[in-house]
């Protein structure tokens, strides 16, 4: 059965540093979507893409945090600088076509700022 | 402005009974709902979903529900087993953007 892909799947950091996620998505998912889930709380959407373009960044703190997916497959999602409240799982999500409600979630990438 | 909402954070059902999670929403523009369930360390998985024209939707052992004009959706796992213990997340989802909103979550722990 086909997966979204993310690594790593952990990563520890200081604050003020960089950090970068990948995501790869289902084969054929022109839709890829990234969501930050804060403990205790559901997973709230950072960024959308359909293929190489984006939908949806409302809720993406644009001065630390940037999103690409250059040839509309595989995704790259940045922290610079990583902040203390940034700590967090980041998923990625694909779906076959932007209006479906049934997408399909990455394994995450646990995110600790020191 | 929590949009959806989850009032039960965790609820224990025996196994072989039902398990019932519910979830309310406010904004009336949602009109695909959806549950998600997620395991600890892992990314959620999709489990069933409606669309507001419907109240109900069935797939083995799960069934969604949807009253409209209460603004409520229940999930019903009958019977309920122990491998079904994971936190359950409400999502809806409005007809002119596909992100989901998703609710803070059930945690369901079915005992033996």
């Amino acid at each position: 059965e086909a997966e979204v892909a993310q690594s790593p799947r952990y990563k520890i950091t200081e604050k003020s540093q960089a950090v970068a996620f990948w995501c790869d998505p289902i084969s054929g998912h022109a839709t890829l979507y990234w969501y930050r889930q804060i403990l205790g709380q559901g997973p709230e959407l950072l960024v959308q893409f359909q293929d190489e373009s984006v939908v949806d960044d409302s809720q993406l703190p644009k001065d630390r945090f940037s999103a690409e997916r250059l040839k509309g497959v595989d995704s790259t999602l940045k922290i610079q600088p990583a902040e203390l409240g940034d700590s967090a799982m980041y998923l990625c999500a694909s779906s076959p076509k932007i209006r479906t409600g049934d997408q399909y979630f990455g394994p995450g990438t646990r995110l600790l700022v020191l | 402005d929590q949009q959806v909402k989850q009032n039960s954070p965790s609820l224990s059902v025996q196994e072989g009974r039902i398990s019932i999670l519910n979830c309310d929403y406010t904004n009336s523009m949602f009109d695909y709902f959806l549950w998600y369930k997620k395991y600890p360390a892992e990314g959620p998985t999709f489990l069933i979903s409606i669309s507001s024209i419907k109240d109900k939707n069935e797939d083995g052992r799960f069934t969604v529900f949807l009253n409209k004009s209460a603004k409520h959706l229940s999930l019903h796992i009958v019977p309920s087993q122990p491998g079904d213990s994971a936190v359950y997340f409400c999502a809806a989802q409005t007809g002119t953007a596909s992100k989901l909103t998703f609710g803070t979550g059930t945690r369901l722990q079915v005992t033996l």
